[in-house]
């Protein structure tokens, strides 16, 4: 299947400091990616919708200017944390669906821990 | 949203058949089933999809009911590395819809 890469894996950071986690397609085009948010024995919650060359959209909730997701080109995507704090922890995952693929399946990347002290 | 209803947790014995079931009596016509699952700790897995016939890939099957209300994954002999939470989505075939995911069902493959 489609390989979808995040970087970095875990990262701790400092209350208050920002946080830059990227997604990249490696062998697949994604004019759309999605961002996820799990927290320890939930399941995955979806952030937004990130569009190559246009604004990404937010789900209900969801604080676009806290997360701040730029998708600079059709392999890679971006989500920044702004002024994190502790309560932002979790397990951020991005996908991209295939395009090539019969029904667009979606494709996960490894996932990126964030631990805010 | 979810769509989806799946049990909270199964166990299967190493060897056996694993049958997993999911619920989506409000499917539409055009709405596809897709299965992911998640070891602890790692993004999710593409498993297998459908939209009305069985299907069978070289992880598992899937089996839809006629009427498309509910399906069944099944990991035909489960091993100790099956052992995660299996997600079932239902969604349009069109890459920009979301998928969102559900509780999931809890898999225990016992020695």
């Amino acid at each position: 299947g489609a390989v979808v890469s995040q970087h970095p894996s875990r990262v701790i950071c400092k209350s208050g400091t920002s946080v830059k986690i990227e997604c990249r397609s490696l062998d697949f085009q994604a004019t759309t990616m999605f961002w996820y948010r799990q927290f320890p024995k939930q399941s995955l919650m979806l952030m937004a919708t990130s569009n190559e060359g246009s604004k990404a959209t937010y789900e209900q909730g969801v604080e676009k200017d806290k997360f701040l997701i730029n998708h600079a080109s059709l392999t890679l995507s971006t989500l920044t944390v702004t002024s994190a704090h502790p309560e932002d922890s979790s397990f951020y995952i991005c996908s991209a669906p295939d395009r090539a693929t019969s029904a667009g399946e979606l494709f996960f990347g490894e996932g990126s821990r964030l631990t805010v002290l | 949203d979810a769509k989806t209803t799946q049990p909270t947790s199964m166990d299967c014995a190493e060897g056996r058949a694993a049958n997993l079931p999911c619920n989506h009596s409000t499917i539409s016509g055009n709405e596809y089933v897709y299965w992911y699952r998640q070891i602890h700790s790692q993004g999710p897995q593409y498993i297998i999809h459908g939209l009305k016939n069985n299907e069978t890939n070289e992880m598992a099957s899937l089996i839809i009911t006629e009427d498309r209300k509910s399906s069944t994954l099944i990991l035909p002999h489960a091993t100790l590395r099956d052992t995660a939470v299996y997600y079932c989505i239902v969604r349009v075939a069109n890459t920009g819809n979301q998928f969102y995911f559900g509780t999931g069902t809890s898999l225990t493959v016992i020695p």
